[in-house]
């Protein structure tokens, strides 16, 4: 029961280099989204998806794109990597008639040089 | 000032003690509530989750809401070791899907 898989666990990246974060979902959950997390900020939302084809940003959206293709799969595209983003982040996707009930993956550990 | 507001702690106690976390809000609207444990180098994984006022009670956790003074609890009896972890507190209204906010978190450490 893989549950919400995130890839890699730990990059380290030099500014302005971009990556992608993967993360996929084996619950059929229709909610997915991107948190950061931050010593003494807590988790800060990113972008989230309701469904396939439908995302909106959250909170702290600058420097990331996210598109959401498929039910499974939500990945987190940083397009010019910047000291300001090194942060563990991590993905969630709900389950709830209101989405209330979040489940995490393990995260990914990302530091910008 | 943050939406949700949480002590960072560290929170010591000895083995067998009861463990008090709580946060605290300020947007009234907030209908949705949640405790979730994070241990170092892990995702958070759900712990309780109440929907509106009232107590709840699952094993040694018992999570409490006061809307009336914005004000949630979590309670963990007979604390043990493997209870020494960072609790978030995460709340959300009812039309904004899965957009929570998340308090800071609080670092607990069970003694033997």
């Amino acid at each position: 029961n893989a549950g919400v898989t995130q890839t890699p666990k730990f990059q380290v990246l030099k500014t302005g280099q971009s990556m992608t974060l993967q993360c996929a979902q084996d619950m059929n959950h229709e909610y997915m989204s991107w948190y950061r997390q931050d010593p003494g900020m807590g988790l800060r939302l990113i972008h989230y998806s309701v469904g396939a084809g439908i995302t909106d940003q959250g909170e702290v959206p600058n420097g990331y794109n996210v598109s959401r293709s498929t039910t499974e799969d939500f990945p987190l595209r940083l397009l010019s990597a910047a000291p300001s983003q090194t942060s563990v982040y991590f993905c969630a996707s709900s389950s709830g008639s209101r989405g209330e009930k979040l489940f995490f993956g393990s995260g990914t550990q990302l530091s910008v040089l | 000032q943050k939406e949700v507001e949480q002590d960072p702690g560290p929170l010591s106690v000895p083995e067998g003690a009861i463990v008090s976390l709580n946060c605290t809000y300020s947007n009234s609207a907030f209908q949705y509530f949640m405790w979730y444990r994070q241990y170092s180098r892990k995702g958070p994984e759900l712990l309780m989750y109440t929907y509106s006022s009232g107590n709840k009670e699952d094993g040694r956790f018992t999570a409490q809401v006061d809307k009336s003074s914005k004000y949630i609890s979590l309670f963990i009896r007979d604390s043990q070791p493997s209870d020494s972890a960072t609790y978030l507190c995460a709340m959300k209204t009812t039309d904004s899907w899965g957009k929570f906010q998340f308090g800071a978190g609080t670092q607990v450490v069970v003694t033997p």
